[in-house]
């Protein structure tokens, strides 16, 4: 499978605890973005990647959310001190800098804060 | 970046050809137009992209007048596996990935 893997797909966790996340983008896409989508509305950007550049953040990206992107390659996304607000479907896309575009999405990891 | 105005929600049969239209007023020179299918629990998968006229492929058509102002995509002969939310989005390659989803289209297809 050459898609956008995300893992894990689901997080049930306890408020206050620190969830990390990982996306793997398709090899030879050079642009990764993160979202947040919750339910009945469109996925919300939060930061976007440019090989290891974190080039841009969200407002919506409060200081307990951290992402990185190691030499370029697979993503993680972190939080800290996690709320109930925070429940979500969060997803990972990628694509090529170069012309006209398309994003493949991953497939998600679905967040929930008890 | 232009923001995107679509339909709520939309109803249609099985075989029948389903339109959706986008208005994009404030579409810039460089921005292309795309559009994205979710099915629940699932990322959104790229359907369409067009920049003008007439963009045709396996799966969908998207029309693009001359002012580039709206679209329309056109699902040909809809089954019951295309209800799902539509999504149109503008932007070009340096800020797309940041363009906003807003809450797209809900079609229902019903047998």
């Amino acid at each position: 499978d050459t898609g956008v893997s995300q893992n894990p797909r689901h997080k049930i966790t306890k408020r206050g605890q620190n969830v990390t996340f990982r996306c793997d983008p398709i090899s030879e896409h050079n642009r990764l973005y993160w979202y947040r989508q919750t339910l009945g509305q469109g996925p919300e950007f939060l930061t976007y990647f440019q090989n290891e550049a974190q080039l841009e953040k969200s407002r919506l990206l409060s200081d307990r959310f951290s992402a990185e992107r190691p030499k370029g390659s697979f993503s993680t996304l972190e939080i800290q001190r996690t709320e109930q607000g925070d429940s979500a479907m969060y997803l990972c896309a990628s694509h090529a800098v170069a012309g006209p575009y398309e994003q493949y999405f991953g497939p998600g990891t679905r967040l929930t804060v008890t | 970046l232009a923001k995107t105005t679509q339909p709520i929600s939309m109803d249609s049969y099985e075989g029948q050809e389903v339109n959706i239209t986008c208005s994009h007023n404030n579409i810039a020179t460089n921005d292309y137009i795309t559009w994205y299918q979710q099915f629940p629990s699932q990322g959104p998968r790229f359907i369409i992209q067009g920049y003008k006229t007439k963009v045709t492929n396996e799966v969908a058509s998207l029309f693009i007048p001359a002012d580039r102002k709206s679209s329309t995509l056109s699902l040909p002969r809809v089954s019951l596996s295309d209800t799902a939310v539509y999504y149109c989005l503008v932007g070009d390659s340096t800020n797309a990935g940041k363009s906003t989803f807003g809450d797209g289209t809900t079609l229902t297809v019903k047998p």
